[in-house]
């Protein structure tokens, strides 16, 4: 079975430049989730999507930051324009189920960004 | 709102030597707890998990007990080999006020010498 895939794995900007990342997750999963993890720090949830529709948003910062995910599969988070704080590597998420306590999320190996 | 913490790191053991990584918790509700593992270069995988009070999560010889009376979930395994240098993430999900989001400790690196 092959697992969630991310691409690009490094990348560079200078401030206000644009970048997007994208996250092709586990076959069959429906749900999937983009987190921002900051150096020394656990993950942080940035959106959560069921399908195609969101589940969880609340810690997105939504001027700069956008995500889609169209027919339910793959998904791209944008940033727009980046600052120097969203250094930091955006980890792909996926799981079979929608909500319960027990889920396992399947990891990507992230994207990590340097904002110069 | 919802909250892990776990001990900081770097723990820095001897191979064969034991370990310990505690973790412990803020949630209303009844949340699964869990442990994550992140080895160089890749993503995190899940390394063990218990869904309620007194389950204990098993796996690769680690082990991990929930606690409800202490708040706690902490890590242990006998004996370590160098294979388990990673970073290791605490984390519960399903507790009301975090929104049955996952919340994620900070980390613990672990590095073993031979």
């Amino acid at each position: 079975e092959a697992g969630v895939a991310q691409s690009p794995r490094y990348k560079i900007i200078e401030k206000r430049q644009s970048v997007a990342f994208w996250c092709n997750p586990i076959s069959g999963h429906a749900t999937l989730y983009w987190y921002q993890q900051i150096l020394g720090q656990g993950p942080k949830l940035l959106i959560q999507f069921q399908n195609n529709g969101v589940v969880d948003d609340s810690q997105l910062p939504k001027d700069r930051f956008s995500a889609e995910r169209l027919k339910g599969v793959d998904s791209t988070l944008k940033i727009q324009p980046a600052k120097l704080e969203d250094s930091a590597v955006y980890l792909c998420a996926s799981s079979t189920r929608v909500s319960g306590r027990s889920y396992e999320q399947y990891f990507g190996p992230g994207t990590r960004l340097t904002v110069t | 709102g919802d909250s892990v913490t776990q001990m900081e790191g770097p723990v820095t053991l001897s191979e064969e030597a034991f370990l310990t990584i505690n973790c412990t918790y803020t949630a209303t509700g009844y949340p699964s707890l869990f442990w994550y593992v992140q080895y160089p270069g890749e993503g995190l995988q899940l390394l063990l998990k218990a869904t309620k009070a007194d389950d204990k999560g098993s796996n690769k010889g680690f082990e991990a007990t929930y606690r409800k009376e202490t708040t706690s979930f902490h890590l242990e395994k006998g004996s370590v080999q160098v294979s388990d240098s990673a970073v290791y993430f605490c984390a519960l999900s399903g507790g009301y006020t975090g929104g049955f989001k996952t919340i994620f400790g900070a980390g613990t690196r672990l590095f073993v010498k031979a």
